[in-house]
């Protein structure tokens, strides 16, 4: 159980597209869901928090309005990166926070290779 | 902010060694701690979680300690296999947000 995807686990786009990251949690209700991305030889950063039905906590230096995030539903999160560069092409990983379990357990994606050409 | 600091950031040993991996992070207010194994281009898989009030969590082969007044943690791995080789993070957290270090890349040779 708790099992998290990631669609697509890959995804190669060109440089002023857009592109949409799924998550989902596949067996449990996810109140709260959060988005790091990972670059290379460097740490994994936590994005954003996503809260089901509410806007989406940023962290200091993501911009809001390059990195939209939805969290429409209570097994579904999307990270929308908007008007994509080069610079952006990251490993990005979502985790899932089990409603019934706390801010202790958090489950993770497999995660989603964005490479911007 | 919380600054987390992993030492060594590379390990290599041969099969059946026990081996420490070091953590220490700036600010002591935390909520609990947990060990990740990450491998190439994966999620994050977590190993141990220690609340704040604990000392240590044990696993298996895994044995996670915490010493939250210094603000260290340590990872002992033993009897090491090729299995294990992946890489291994310390994320203390505040309870909603974790904070990572840049890891311990481990090898374990056979």
């Amino acid at each position: 159980g708790a099992v998290v995807s990631q669609h697509p686990s890959r995804v190669i786009c060109k440089s002023g597209t857009s592109v949409k990251i799924e998550c989902r949690s596949l067996d449990f209700q996810a109140t709260t869901m959060f988005w790091y991305r990972q670059f290379p030889k460097q740490s994994l950063m936590l994005m954003a928090t996503s809260n089901e039905g509410s806007k989406a906590t940023y962290e200091q230096g993501v911009e809001k309005d390059k990195f939209l995030i939805n969290h429409a539903s209570l097994t579904l999160s999307t990270l929308t990166v908007t008007s994509a560069h080069p610079e952006d092409s990251s490993f990005y990983i979502c985790s899932a926070v089990h409603s019934n379990k706390g801010t202790d357990t958090q489950y993770f994606g497999p995660g989603t290779r964005l490479t911007v050409l | 902010k919380q600054e987390v600091t992993q030492i060594p950031a590379a390990l290599s040993v041969p099969e059946g060694e026990n081996l420490v991996l070091n953590c220490s992070f700036t600010d002591s207010a935390i909520y609990n701690l947990q060990w990740f194994r990450q491998d190439p281009g994966k999620g994050l898989t977590s190993l141990l979680l220690i609340q704040s009030s604990q000392r240590e969590q044990t696993s298996g082969r895994l044995n996670a300690s915490l010493d939250k007044s210094s603000g260290r943690s340590t990872l002992y791995i033993a009897a090491s296999q090729p299995g294990d080789s992946a890489t291994y993070l310390c994320a203390p957290s505040t309870g909603n947000q974790f904070y990572f270090g840049t890891g311990t890349s481990l090898t374990v040779i056979p």
